[in-house]
This record gives structure tokens, C-alpha cells and sequence, in this order.
């Protein structure tokens, strides 16, 4: 079991704040992600990254943004947050020297975000 | 990469063996099938692969149809703790390596 972790579990906040949701693992996987899931839905992936200052939008268009400063490091960042950003924020990472096939994600037990 | 389609639920007696279904008639040859689950509130948890041939580990069986065209998750002596949504995903890696496509997977119940 990869170790991952997601601060906070749980977020309530007002409209228009700024946000920053914590990912962090320490089996020093290269490749990290974001997902999005509302309940009862699809997963949607929003960001990844390959490594340190590697960032990529995924395939859902999010106005949230990320950065990879350290290896073990993948916080998600929104700067004005607003109702329709409620969701489950997922983050997960896979090893190094492992693509294609036979990657495997590892994934943090989420935040999930109340914007009010 | 292929879709999948999976039944949205199904139900599964305590101790009895849970065959889950997942058709990936699309699929093409340097695809894999994937299977991960989601309990309620978690994030997904990988459970087994494969390419064609059947494979096993300590969770669960992956049965590979010989067109590869279906398969079937079994997870042998279901328990209350495998309630959960169950996700068959086709992937091939490559330039999309990590990019997993969830879809809506199988609502497993587990009951007493």
C-alpha cells in the first residue's frame, strides 16, 4: 500500500475565499493526479503531473490550479472559490519506472469541498 | 481507450462468490483491463489486471473472455466490506499512461 495523503477531509467555506487542497505521498511516486468526482458520478481527472515542475490540465476543464515544487508534494489551489466547485477532490500518484500497462494508482481518501 | 459497459448493481449474498461483468467489445490489443473499487467516501482501490489470460491474486479473480471482448471480476467469499462501487476500466498506457477513465462502474451490495 502506497502511503497518500489528502488535508483536509473535509472543507466548509464561503464564497470567494481562496483554497488549498494538500496531497502529499511518501513512496516517491513521479506521477501524480487530481481527479473530480461528484456524488454518485464519474471520475474526472483535472490535473497531472510527471515530475517536479511538470503540470498538465487533465480532461476536465477546471479553474483550479496545481504546482509540483517537490517530488512528494501536488497541492490544488483555487483562488476564488465558488458553490459550483462542491465536489470530492481526489488525488492520487503511481510509481516511477512503471508506465503503460502495468501502472497502478494509488489513490488519497479525498477532500470533499462545501462552497457556500 | 475502449468503453465498458457494467450492469449499474447487483446484490451478492455474505460468503457467496460475486461475479461482476464488465463488455469491452471496443477493445484493441495493447489494452488491458483494469479493475479498481471505490467504498463509500474512499478514494478507488486497484484490485487486479490483465491482458488475456486469467489472473489471480488475493482480492479477487479476473476471468478475460477468449475474444477479450468481456470479462468477469469474481471475488470469491464476498463480505459486508466489499460493498462497494466497482470500476472495469480498458487502458493501454503510452502517452496516456496514468489517465484512467472511470466510468459509472457496478454498485456491489453485500448482505447479511
Amino acid at each position: 500500500e502506497a502511503d497518500i495523503y489528502q488535508t483536509p477531509r473535509y472543507l466548509v467555506i464561503g464564497t470567494g475565499k481562496k483554497i488549498t487542497l494538500e496531497c502529499s505521498q511518501t513512496m516517491g511516486h513521479d506521477k501524480m493526479y487530481w481527479y473530480q468526482q461528484d456524488p454518485g458520478m464519474e471520475l474526472h481527472l483535472i490535473h497531472y503531473s510527471y515530475g517536479v515542475n511538470s503540470t498538465e490540465k487533465g480532461d476536465l476543464s477546471s479553474e483550479s490550479t496545481v504546482s509540483r515544487i517537490r517530488t512528494e508534494h501536488f497541492p490544488l489551489t483555487l483562488e476564488s472559490a465558488r458553490p459550483s466547485h462542491t465536489s470530492q477532490y481526489l488525488c492520487a500518484s503511481s510509481p516511477p519506472n512503471v508506465q503503460g500497462p502495468n501502472e497502478k494508482l494509488f489513490f488519497g481518501s479525498g477532500t470533499q469541498l462545501s462552497v457556500l | 481507450d475502449a468503453k465498458t459497459t457494467q450492469p449499474p448493481s447487483m446484490d451478492c449474498a455474505e460468503g457467496r462468490a460475486a461475479n461482476l461483468p464488465c463488455n469491452h467489445s471496443t477493445i484493441s490489443g495493447n489494452e488491458y483491463v483494469y479493475w479498481y473499487r471505490q467504498i463509500h467516501s474512499q478514494g478507488p482501490q486497484y484490485i487486479i489486471h490483465g491482458l488475456k489470460n486469467n489472473e489471480t491474486n488475493e482480492m479477487a479473480s479476473l476471468i478475460i473472455t477468449e475474444d477479450r471482448k468481456s470479462s468477469t471480476l469474481i471475488l470469491p467469499h464476498a463480505t459486508l466490506r466489499d460493498t462497494a462501487v466497482y470500476y472495469c476500466i480498458v487502458y493501454a498506457g503510452g502517452t496516456s499512461y496514468g489517465k484512467l477513465t472511470f466510468g459509472q462502474g457496478t454498485i456491489l451490495t453485500v448482505h447479511p
